[in-house]
């Protein structure tokens, strides 16, 4: 079955550390994006990618890093200069580039900073 | 700039009661509109998408939204609400110049036996 998959589901970082979040589809989707959830803020963008070896910043990219070096794969690194990391990460992608077309969400991955 | 206003953080309904989650969108031009789904610790699901055409869309499990322009809404219905409609629902709009989706704050929805 085609998706995407978001590893790990949950994930515990100490104050400092770098953590990267995986993100892999299998759809042969152009686009991927990397979305941020905090209780009440809904959904806020931090990075995406229209095609392989190009990114752009979101919203929210402070602290946060990416890198597209396959079309299926999109990871996504927290830095230690993210001071406040501790939420809910998304993954998405799309078949085109456009806005207009439907995202297809991963199942997430939960940071904790400790 | 886009933004989405879901007014409400969260509503409670009966098991098979009605349902009316409200949405409001700030956009100059003709929106594309979507509501997802998300069940606790989970990704979010497409319910259904409006780009134009009649203003009734229906989407899956049951679920249908009406885009009314002169009130800038785009409201999700369902008619009668199951216990495993129990989720947030997300309205965005999508920027059709770009390739950004803005998403609203979600409404938790909660139902009861």
């Amino acid at each position: 079955d085609g998706g995407i998959t978001q590893s790990p589901k949950y994930l515990f970082r100490k104050e400092g550390q770098n953590v990267t979040l995986s993100c892999e589809q299998n759809l042969n989707h152009d686009a991927m994006y990397w979305y941020r959830q905090d209780p009440g803020q809904g959904l806020r963008l931090i990075y995406y990618s229209q095609i392989v070896n190009d990114f752009q910043k979101g919203d929210i990219a402070e602290g946060y890093s990416v890198s597209r070096e396959k079309k299926e794969s999109f990871p996504l690194t927290v830095t230690s200069a993210q001071k406040n990391p501790t939420a809910f990460y998304l993954c998405a992608s799309t078949r085109g580039s456009g806005s207009y077309n439907e995202q297809f969400f991963g199942p997430g991955t939960r940071l904790t900073v400790l | 700039a886009q933004s989405v206003t879901q007014p409400d953080i969260h509503i409670t309904v009966s098991e098979g009661a009605s349902l009316e989650l409200r949405c409001n969108y700030s956009y100059g031009a003709t929106p594309y509109l979507f509501w997802y789904v998300q069940s606790p610790g989970q990704g979010l699901q497409l319910l259904l998408k409006y780009f134009s055409g009649d203003t009734l869309v229906q989407g899956i499990k049951g679920f249908e939204a009406e885009f009314k322009r002169s009130q800038s809404s785009f409201n999700l219905r369902k008619p009668s609400v199951h216990w495993s409609d129990a989720a947030e629902y997300f309205c965005a709009v999508a920027d059709t110049g770009g390739f950004k989706t803005i998403f609203g704050a979600g409404t938790r929805l909660f139902v009861k036996a």
